[in-house]
């Protein structure tokens, strides 16, 4: 069965510390693997998608598919990051759009 | 980017009638939406798939006579919960994508249900 499993409800860091939002998915096939973000009282938003390597706001993401993982990394946090992210999985062409979302992580920034 | 809308953004009814949830794609075209529930603090659960000219694709657990879809346009989904109880006071989020995996999100309608 595919599913997404995000471990930490809330991960609170100061500004300017790493972070790091952990990401494992279970899927037999080559899945394809986003990052969303919703900030307070605004609708979901795409962060970022794993094939196209982008960096966002300085946040990163590697596909690992050996450990099934694809965590999302930011070297600095910034007091704007504060959101709830979401991990998601697309069953790739076949079932374009269709997302499985992990429980989500509230990542709290502190100044 | 592209702009999904739904309307309306709270709706409160009384336990036993229906209520009706769009869901446009204002500056695209959108053969397939997708519907899903959120309960607080929870995740996305995907509900049903909505085809464009035909009938939606629901997920194993959710009642289709309950939740109807309709997508009539290539523009306009609609999610109506029939016969409603205070167990499907939720928040409902539809998305909507232009042929690609990248899903624009609604701004979600919160049902209460007295």
């Amino acid at each position: 069965a595919q599913r997404v499993t995000q471990p930490e409800k809330l991960l609170s860091v100061f500004k300017g510390a790493p972070v790091e939002l952990k990401c494992n998915y279970s899927y037999s096939g080559s899945p394809e693997l986003f990052w969303y973000v919703q900030y307070s009282r605004q609708r979901l938003q795409l962060l970022l998608r794993h094939i196209s390597r982008e960096s966002i706001k300085g946040f990163t993401a590697d596909l690992n598919k050996g450990e099934t993982s694809f965590h999302l990394k930011k070297p600095f946090a910034q007091e704007e990051d504060s959101a709830m992210y979401y991990c998601a999985l697309s069953r790739g062409s076949s079932n374009t759009g269709k997302l499985i979302f992990g429980q989500g992580t509230t990542l709290q920034v502190k100044p | 980017g592209a702009v999904v809308s739904q309307h309306p953004s709270w709706v409160i009814c009384k336990s036993g009638t229906s209520v009706k949830i769009e869901c446009r794609s204002l500056d695209f075209q959108a053969t397939t939406m997708f519907w899903y529930r959120q309960f607080p603090k929870q995740s996305l659960m995907l509900m049903a798939t909505s085809n464009e000219g035909s009938k939606a694709t629901y997920e194993q657990g959710v009642e289709k006579d309950k939740f109807l879809i309709n997508h009539a346009s290539l523009t306009l989904s609609t999610l109506t919960v029939t016969s409603a109880h205070p167990e499907d006071s939720s928040f409902y989020i539809c998305s909507g994508g232009r042929g690609t995996d990248t899903q624009y999100f609604g701004p979600g309608t919160r049902l209460t249900v007295l």
